[in-house]
């Protein structure tokens, strides 16, 4: 069975240092994964996706998000943090054919002046 | 260029009055999907559409229903709505499969409030 692990509900950091959010899955084959934020009283938005291409993947932005499958995780950064950033955050899972997403139970971000 | 479009986007009705919510497409895209998102929570899938066949999950209570007239359009029904329906409704679209690496894109969503 599929499932995401957000290991942090909230994050905070300060303008201008980096960010890290940490997501492990579980799936039995080859996911595809994907990170989307939501601000304030809005939908979701794609940051990127993985999908059995390169490990490294950039998104919009300034994040970019590496697949290691060893370590079954799929961790969001970001050089440096702007204030335009704090929001939700939410890792998600997909495998096969599926059109269901597994959602993790999202990351708030927090960014302090 | 809006993508996915929800109306409306704040909804208030009364415990038990039928409401129904919209949603439209002008990527035409083959699936699209509803959801409910309640606060602080992750977005839970009530169905999803491909083409005209219609995916409900296990758990999405009959109190909620779906149709789709044509390819861009999509509504969410829901015939009797208790307080515990108070949530978030978005929907969202994609080519394919996300399993397969299509993207779903969603829209900005319609926050009902049931009195």
């Amino acid at each position: 069975a599929q499932s995401v692990t957000q290991l942090d509900s909230h994050v905070s950091v300060s303008e201008g240092t980096p960010v890290l959010l940490r997501c492990n899955y579980s799936s039995s084959y080859s996911p595809s994964l994907f990170w989307y934020v939501q601000h304030p009283n809005k939908g979701l938005q794609l940051l990127l996706k993985y999908t059995s291409a390169a490990t490294l993947v950039k998104g919009i932005n300034g994040f970019e998000a590496e697949f290691k499958k060893s370590e079954t995780s799929f961790h969001l950064t970001k050089p440096s943090a702007h204030m335009s950033d704090a929001a939700e955050y939410f890792c998600v899972v997909s495998m096969d054919s599926s059109y269901k997403l597994i959602f993790g139970s999202g990351t708030r971000l927090l960014v302090r002046p | 260029d809006a993508m996915v479009i929800q109306n409306p986007r704040y909804q208030v009705t009364q415990f038990g009055k039928p409401v129904t919510l919209s949603c439209s497409q002008t990527l035409n895209h083959n699936v699209m999907y509803w959801y409910q998102q309640k606060s602080s929570q992750a977005p839970k899938l009530l169905f999803h559409y491909y083409d005209k066949d219609f995916n409900n999950e296990a758990d999405t209570p009959d109190n909620f229903q779906s149709r789709r007239p044509n390819t861009s359009f999509c509504f969410l029904d829901i015939r009797s709505p208790g307080l515990g329906d108070t949530a978030m409704y978005l929907c969202a679209t994609s080519r394919g499969a996300p399993g397969a690496g299509e993207t779903q894109y969603f829209g900005p969503g319609t926050r009902l409030l049931v009195l």
